[in-house]
């Protein structure tokens, strides 16, 4: 059973970089047939796509938060990370790291509990 | 890109059947398969309930079927009960390479 869990802090100030790393277990960051997302849900609003990456490196992002994203993976950690610059107040929300299919990104199969992450000085 | 258009909220009655609609473009719904919908309850992780518009997983009871006619797909909950109350998202692979979903609808069962 794959599980995902997202780690980092819960505050951080306004203009600085949120960070968060998201660990898989009970199965590879490695395989070919997943992609490893971040989605982001303001409290009380909808879900919001952030990016993606593949274990070798080649990602997407939302075109709307592109200038300040970047994902990574270390797959001698099982891991990928999130970071996040000059954030605001807005970027306030609950982030779930997830799998996707890797066949065009059909479906995220699998999620993360979510981490609350709030911007705020 | 903006999100797919979902209806704020929906309800229906135990043993009703309701229908969710998502709205996108050519560029995503209307362009291809992969079109997949999620519940999500209060304070909890989405969950998959329908992958490439019509397929469900395991687990997931076949009360809930997806379709999909041009730019628009449907999710429809058969037989409603009282656990099927949830936020439902549609969610989109996209011509960009990119994912968008939908504004989400909260379906509410009276």
């Amino acid at each position: 059973q794959v599980q995902l869990q997202e780690s980092g802090p819960g505050l951080v100030k306004p203009s600085q970089t949120l960070s968060l790393t998201c660990t898989v277990s009970g199965g590879s960051i490695n395989s070919g047939d997943y992609y490893w997302s971040w989605i982001r849900q303001p409290p009380g609003k909808g879900l919001e796509w952030i990016g993606y990456i593949y274990y070798s490196g080649s990602m997407s992002y939302s075109p709307s938060l592109k200038s300040r994203v970047t994902i990574s993976v270390d797959t001698s950690k099982n891991q990928f990370s999130l970071k996040l610059k000059s954030v605001t107040a807005a970027d306030t929300a609950v982030y779930y790291c997830a799998r996707v299919v890797a066949v065009a990104a059909s479906h995220v199969d699998y999620w993360g509990q979510g981490i609350l992450v709030t911007v705020s000085s | 890109q903006s999100a797919l258009t979902q209806p704020a909220s929906v309800s229906g009655s135990p043993g009703q059947s309701i229908t969710i609609s998502c709205t996108g473009t050519n560029s995503d719904v209307g362009g291809y398969k992969y079109v997949s919908w999620y519940q999500q309850h209060p304070r909890k992780a989405p969950k998959l309930m329908i992958y490439e518009v019509n397929n469900r997983p395991s687990g997931v009871p076949d009360r809930f079927s997806g379709s999909k006619s041009g730019n628009t797909a449907s999710l429809t909950i058969s037989g409603l009960q009282a656990e099927d109350e949830a936020d439902y998202y549609c969610y989109s692979y996209t011509s960009s390479n990119t994912v968008i979903f939908g504004g989400g609808t909260k379906m509410t069962v009276l």
